[in-house]
């Protein structure tokens, strides 16, 4: 299957700092990547659409200046939590669409654990 | 996409098989359904998918009922390996490039 790396996997960092966590697909250009947070004992949940060459799409609730999303290629999206707070810490995932047309597939990434203290 | 239903947590022994049930009482016409699984700490992982007819893969098998509005996820020899939280997840092809949903998923345990 495809793959989707994420970098950092883990990070821990002072409240009020930023933090950038990449998101790449190695075998395959993906016009669209997602970005998920799940907290501890719950599902995914979606945070952002991230289109390469144009501005992501947030969910409702999900604000768009603290988690800023660059799809700069088509094979690296970042998320960058803007003054983490320790409320921010969780698990971030972040998958990549494959396809075209009706046909597409979903590639996760590992995640990346982030700890703010 | 349509909502799915599935119990909170299965425990199965090692090596003995586990079927691991799904409601979607509102699926569409169009909808596929998906079964995703999460490792502890892990990203998701694509299980298996079907629309209409019985699917086996290497991993697992498939099975949809008649009228479409439940399945079963068949793990046919459980191990350690397989203990993870299962998502049965529905998906409107027609939708094309819109992201899983995903709901509370199944907590499979396996004790050896």
């Amino acid at each position: 299957g495809a793959v989707v790396s994420q970098h950092p996997s883990r990070v821990i960092c002072k409240s009020g700092t930023s933090v950038k966590i990449e998101c790449r697909s190695l075998d395959f250009q993906a016009t669209t990547m997602f970005w998920y947070r799940q907290f501890p004992k719950q599902s995914l949940m979606l945070m952002a659409t991230s289109n390469e060459g144009s501005k992501a799409t947030y969910e409702q609730g999900v604000e768009k200046d603290k988690f800023l999303i660059n799809h700069a290629s088509l094979t690296l999206s970042t998320l960058t939590v803007t003054s983490a707070h320790p409320e921010d810490s969780s698990f971030y995932i972040c998958s990549a669409l494959r396809g075209t047309g009706l046909s597409y597939e979903q590639y996760f990434g590992p995640g990346t654990r982030l700890t703010v203290t | 996409d349509a909502k799915t239903t599935q119990p909170n947590s299965m425990e199965s022994n090692e090596e003995e098989p586990v079927h691991l049930p799904c409601n979607h009482s509102t699926i569409s016409g169009t909808d596929y359904i998906h079964w995703y699984r999460q490792l502890p700490s892990q990203g998701p992982e694509y299980v298996i998918h079907g629309l209409t007819s019985n699917v086996n893969n290497r991993m697992a098998s498939l099975a949809i009922a008649e009228d479409r509005k439940s399945s079963t996820l068949i793990l046919h020899r459980a191990t350690l390996r397989d203990a993870a939280v299962y998502y049965c997840i529905l998906r409107d092809w027609v939708a094309g490039n819109t992201p899983l949903v995903f709901g509370k998923g199944t907590r499979l345990s396996v004790i050896a």
